[in-house]
């Protein structure tokens, strides 16, 4: 089955730097990824969709200039959040889709900002 | 516009018991409905998907789910609860099964106890 890598799987952070996550779908090309949001014990919240080499389209409410996303080639996508705050701690999850699996998810990365 | 809403953010069976995760939903398009399972700090897997074929849609590891487009529910169940199946449950939604975003409810933490 497809698999999506998403690294790093856990990352630590000081208040003001930035943080990269990667998101690789690794048997198959992705047209098109999702980035989500997931705050403890609540549901995953679409931040952007992200499609090979076209800017990314952020949900209501996501700040782009924060949370930068890259897809540079159909098998990469990468989030940066950028001067990155407490409140930004949380658990981020990609999803890459294709017209032959569907909807794959990625592994998650619990970032906390200190 | 899609919508899910699960009902009961906590359901607790007994091992061995039967399993029923509510899921109702709201499409303004034929939908194509998803069931995931999260662990802890994990990402999602799917479970089984909808996709406008046999209404009765089976999936791993024994759970399966019926859509009743006349009461709008994908209901998930398992005959016999496992004490691995303890999880967080998300039922999705989306207007296609590919490049549309998922929309997800708020989640069911299934508690499994002897």
């Amino acid at each position: 089955g497809a698999v999506v890598s998403q690294h790093p799987s856990w990352v630590i952070c000081k208040s003001g730097t930035s943080v990269k996550i990667e998101c690789r779908s690794l048997d198959f090309q992705a047209t098109t990824m999702f980035w989500y949001r997931q705050f403890p014990k609540q549901s995953l919240m679409l931040m952007a969709t992200s499609n090979e080499g076209s800017k990314a389209t952020y949900e209501q409410g996501v700040e782009k200039d924060k949370f930068l996303i890259n897809h540079a080639s159909l098998t990469l996508s990468t989030l940066t959040v950028t001067s990155a705050h407490p409140e930004d701690s949380s658990f981020y999850i990609c999803s890459a889709v294709d017209n032959v699996y569907g909807y794959t998810f990625g592994s998650g990365t619990r970032l906390t900002v200190v | 516009a899609q919508s899910v809403t699960q009902l009961g953010s906590h359901v607790s069976v007994s091992e061995g018991a039967l399993v029923l995760l509510r899921c109702n939903y709201s499409s303004s398009v034929p939908p194509y409905l998803f069931w995931y399972v999260q662990y802890p700090n994990q990402g999602l897997q799917l479970l089984l998907k909808y996709t406008s074929a046999a209404t009765l849609v089976k999936g791993i590891n024994g759970f399966e789910a019926e859509f009743k487009k006349s009461e709008t529910s994908f209901h998930l169940t398992k005959p016999s609860a496992h004490m691995s199946d303890a999880a967080e449950y998300f039922c999705a939604v989306s207007g296609d099964g590919t490049a549309s975003k998922l929309t997800f409810g708020t989640g069911t933490r299934l508690q499994v106890t002897l």
